[in-house]
């Protein structure tokens, strides 16, 4: 069963921290990984890939993967109240597979 | 279209009635995805296509639920005789090509509630 997990939080931080996103995955063999953002009632928008071991940046948001721990994160620096939302994390297990796995999803609180 | 396009956004039916979801993806973007999402539930993954056929249906729940794609563009999601428990938002996903590091991008998705 090729599984990805996420803690469901909700996990509250104030505004200008650091918000931290944790996701572990099943299948040692994984390929890629996304990190999705979803606000109540609206669908997934896509904020960071991840395919290499290390961190990757874009603006405020980095992603860490560590693929012999099967662990990846995504930091938000400088957090907003527009960053409140549910993360979704996703993996694509396999070359051969094109579907992605995902993570039930953090939800995320921004506190003013 | 600038972004993934599905129709309805919402559809309340009766138990034991079809229906069928639209999806148009992203202009150029030849791999499509149908994904469900239910209260409480993360995003499950229902079927995929490249071009016009469907090289995993794996995660269709049961054979009342089908999908056709036609011209590598619009697809259409047909739920046959509708069950309470398929009641949930239904994401239709479209990327570049069929490359696994292509991100997927999302429609607004089709609320289905079935009474």
């Amino acid at each position: 069963q090729k599984e990805v997990e996420q803690n469901s939080g909700p996990l509250s931080v104030p505004e200008g921290a650091i918000a931290s996103l944790n996701c572990t995955y099943s299948d040692r063999v994984s390929q890629s990984f996304f990190w999705y953002r979803q606000y109540s009632g609206k669908s997934p928008e896509l904020i960071m890939s991840i395919y290499s071991n290390g961190d990757k940046e874009d603006g405020r948001f980095t992603a860490q993967l560590n693929k012999a721990s099967q662990y990846v994160s995504l930091l938000i620096r400088d957090s907003q109240p527009s960053d409140s939302a549910t993360y979704l994390c996703a993996a694509r297990f396999g070359a051969g597979s094109y579907q992605l796995t995902f993570g039930k999803g953090t939800k995320l609180s921004v506190i003013p | 279209g600038a972004g993934v396009s599905q129709s309805p956004s919402n559809k309340v039916t009766e138990k034991g009635k079809d229906v069928e979801l639209r999806c148009d993806p992203i202009s150029g973007h030849t791999a499509l995805y149908w994904y469900r999402q239910s209260l409480g539930q993360g995003l499950e993954f229902l079927i995929y296509f490249q071009g016009n056929s469907a090289p995993d249906k794996s995660g269709l729940p049961s054979d009342r639920f089908s999908a056709e794609r036609t011209g590598g563009s619009v697809s259409t999601l047909t739920i046959q005789r509708t069950q309470q428990e398929d009641s949930a938002v239904y994401l239709c996903a479209s990327s570049r090509r069929r490359d696994g590091n292509q991100p997927q991008h999302f429609g607004d998705g089709t609320r289905l509630s079935i009474l």
